[in-house]
């Protein structure tokens, strides 16, 4: 069965710590895989994807096909990071499934 | 500059009774989503297309159906509404396969099922 996990609902971190948002998933084939950020009162939007090997506004993730994940990191956080965070899959018939998501905090 | 709208936006509705959520995508996008989204479920996929007058399941199809007559527009109809039917609905849209996974989401439709 293909299926995106996000093991934290919430997580807490203070302004300028390091952050790391997991995600692992279960999928037999190459997956391509996604982070989605939704901020506050704002539209679900694109944050990365795998295959493009980019950092955007400082978060990087790394696919790790030996241990299934997809984990998200950013070195230090900033208040603006605070928001909702998907892990998402898409599969071979273009579904694309997504996680339960992980809510940032960044704490002052 | 629309991009992917949704109406409407907020909908009460009494158990039984029946509505449809239009989503219409500005993009000339082949693939359109519909998601629903729960506390604590995320983002579950309901239905979706492929192309105009294609439909396939997805996650959560029960309960809902949808169309796709034309290829700007894919319709989520509730035929008997449930307050297991009470979210927030999300339509989304994304160009083609060779632009795998970027979705564009409209702002969503919070419905209420009393």
């Amino acid at each position: 069965a293909q299926r995106v996990t996000q093991p934290e609902k919430l997580l807490s971190v203070f302004k300028g710590a390091p952050v790391e948002l997991k995600c692992n998933y279960s999928y037999s084939g190459s997956p391509e895989l996604f982070w989605y950020v939704q901020y506050s009162r704002q539209r679900l939007q694109l944050l990365l994807r795998h295959i493009s090997r980019e950092s955007i506004k400082g978060f990087t993730a790394d696919l790790n096909k030996g241990e299934t994940s997809f984990h998200l990191k950013k070195p230090f956080a900033q208040e603006e990071d605070s928001a909702m965070y998907y892990c998402a899959l898409l599969n071979r018939d273009d579904k694309i499934i997504f996680g339960k998501g992980t809510r940032l905090h960044i704490l002052p | 500059n629309a991009g992917v709208t949704q109406t409407p936006k907020f909908r009460v509705l009494k158990t039984g009774q029946s509505m449809t959520l239009l989503c219409a995508q500005d993009m000339n996008h082949e693939y359109m989503y519909w998601y629903r989204q729960d506390p604590g479920m995320g983002l579950r996929l309901i239905h979706y297309s492929v192309g105009e007058g294609t439909t396939a399941k997805g996650e959560v199809p029960d309960g809902y159906n949808v169309s796709r007559l034309k290829k700007q527009n894919f319709l989520l109809g509730l035929e008997s509404a449930a307050p297991s039917q009470t979210s927030v609905y999300f339509c989304a849209s994304k160009r083609d396969t060779l632009n795998t996974g970027e979705l564009f989401f409209g702002e969503g439709s919070r419905l209420t099922v009393l």
